[in-house]
């Protein structure tokens, strides 16, 4: 079975802190998936990454950076945490760019407050 | 611009009766719909899909249709079962660009 896991279930943080999400997954998945989901406004892309090294933009990506040193993990960083970065953030990871219908799979989320 | 659309934001079914869950979309380059499940305090399981060339897919109780030309889609789930109460979200995507575009999503209640 696929397995995505992220550092924390709950996290909370003063504003301007500098945050990291860690996500890892364990299927040599190529593609992975940073969204923050809030009521009302669904899953939201942040940033996604196709490659070591490689990242790009999602739909929201202001306020947000991200790293992929390695292919199993896949790092969303807040530089300066604001309270409109309040969410539950979702980590997913799919098998491989080019293929239609590609499932993603999720992690349990990590659910952010930022004070 | 919300490309992907689910007008209801919740649904109550009794047990043993059709759950139909809606989905427009207004991208026309979307080449496949997923749909996923999601319960409390867990990452969302996706659940079915259906290609743009195709107009129905079936997995057990659940189905979905796609209505192209209304750029429409739906979820049916029969008969509806008390675990399938949880959020609902469709997604369409693009090419092969493994990315997807998610839906606000239905909570779906399914009562005794």
């Amino acid at each position: 079975d696929v397995k995505v896991t992220q550092s924390s279930r709950y996290l909370v943080k003063r504003t301007g802190e500098k945050v990291f999400l860690e996500c890892v997954q364990d299927m040599d998945h190529e593609n992975m998936f940073w969204y923050r989901q809030d009521p009302g406004l669904g899953l939201r892309l942040i940033y996604f990454s196709y490659d070591v090294k490689m990242k790009e933009k999602g739909d929201i990506p202001e306020g947000y950076s991200v790293s992929r040193e390695k292919k199993e993990r896949f790092s969303l960083i807040l530089e300066s945490a604001s309270t409109n970065q309040t969410s539950m953030y979702l980590c997913a990871s799919s098998f491989q760019r080019g293929t239609l219908g590609n499932e993603q799979f999720f992690g349990p989320g990590t659910r952010l407050t930022v004070l | 611009d919300q490309q992907v659309k689910q007008n209801s934001p919740s649904l109550s079914v009794q047990e043993g009766r059709i759950s139909i869950l809606n989905c427009d979309y207004t991208n026309s380059m979307f080449d496949y719909f997923l749909w996923y499940k999601k319960y409390p305090a867990e990452g969302p399981t996706f659940l079915i899909s259906i290609s743009s060339i195709k107009d129905k897919n079936e997995d057990g109780r659940f189905t979905v249709f796609l209505n192209k030309s209304a750029k429409h889609l739906s979820l049916h789930i029969v008969p509806s079962q008390p675990g399938d109460s949880a959020v609902y979200f469709c997604a369409g995507e693009t090419g092969t660009a493994s990315k997807l575009t998610f839906g606000t999503g239905t909570r779906l209640q399914v009562t005794l």
